[in-house]
């Protein structure tokens, strides 16, 4: 079966570093997602991985090895308006999303 | 200026009634799509239509029909409700069907209770 594990739930402070795990088993692979769940609200679209390496965007970076079936998600600089489920999701063969069940980021002062 | 917008926000109704949600986008997308969301927060894929066209049918039950009447509209009728139904229901779109880093916009999610 295909499956996505991440963490439950992290908790951090603000202003400080997190770094959200993701590691998946897909039959086949064409892309990695992270989108962002503010509680009761839409996903919004963070980040996308193709190919090995890391991608930045401000201080949201997104990094990907397809060999260890691997990603995460780092968040610098930590604000309380990250507190937020963060949602990793894979493209597998037939270009379906697989959705991991998201880690739950509580930032505290 | 929403981009994907489904109504209503929230639905609770009582078992065996019938219901709709309805979602349109104005982003010009070729492709809309219905996921579920359980309490346990897993995204689950119902629906997908790529130009009024069904192309997804995930194993749900018949009791659930989507209607796309043109391809900025895309409807979901549920017969019958039952207590399990209850969820987020989220109405999405993109730009193509496959391939590429094609982004799902969603729309705000219409959570339904049944009772």
């Amino acid at each position: 079966g295909q499956n996505i594990d991440q963490p439950t739930e992290m908790t951090a402070t603000e202003g400080a570093i997190v770094q959200i795990n993701c590691t998946y088993q897909t039959s086949g692979f064409n892309g990695l997602f992270w989108y962002q769940q503010h509680a009761g609200e839409a996903p919004t679209f963070l980040s996308y991985n193709v190919l090995d390496g890391l991608e930045e965007k401000g201080r949201f970076s997104s990094f990907l090895s397809r060999s260890k079936g691997y990603s995460y998600l780092l968040l610098k600089e930590l604000q309380m308006k990250d507190s937020a489920s963060y949602l990793c999701a894979v493209k597998d063969s037939n270009y379906q999303l697989i959705w991991g069940a998201g880690t739950k980021l509580i930032i505290k002062p | 200026d929403t981009a994907v917008s489904q109504t209503p926000k929230y639905l609770v109704t009582q078992m065996g009634n019938d219901k709709s949600i309805k979602c349109e986008q104005n982003l010009g997308h070729d492709t809309m799509y219905w996921y579920k969301q359980d309490s346990k927060k897993f995204l689950k894929i119902m629906f997908s239509y790529n130009n009024k066209e069904l192309i997804i049918n995930e194993t749900v039950p018949n009791r659930f029909s989507p209607k796309s009447p043109d391809k900025a509209h895309l409807n979901l009728h549920i017969n019958s409700l039952e207590l399990g139904d209850s969820a987020v229901y989220f109405c999405a779109s993109t730009r193509g069907e496959v391939s590429g880093a094609n982004v799902l916009t969603f729309g705000a999610g219409s959570r339904l209770t049944v009772l």
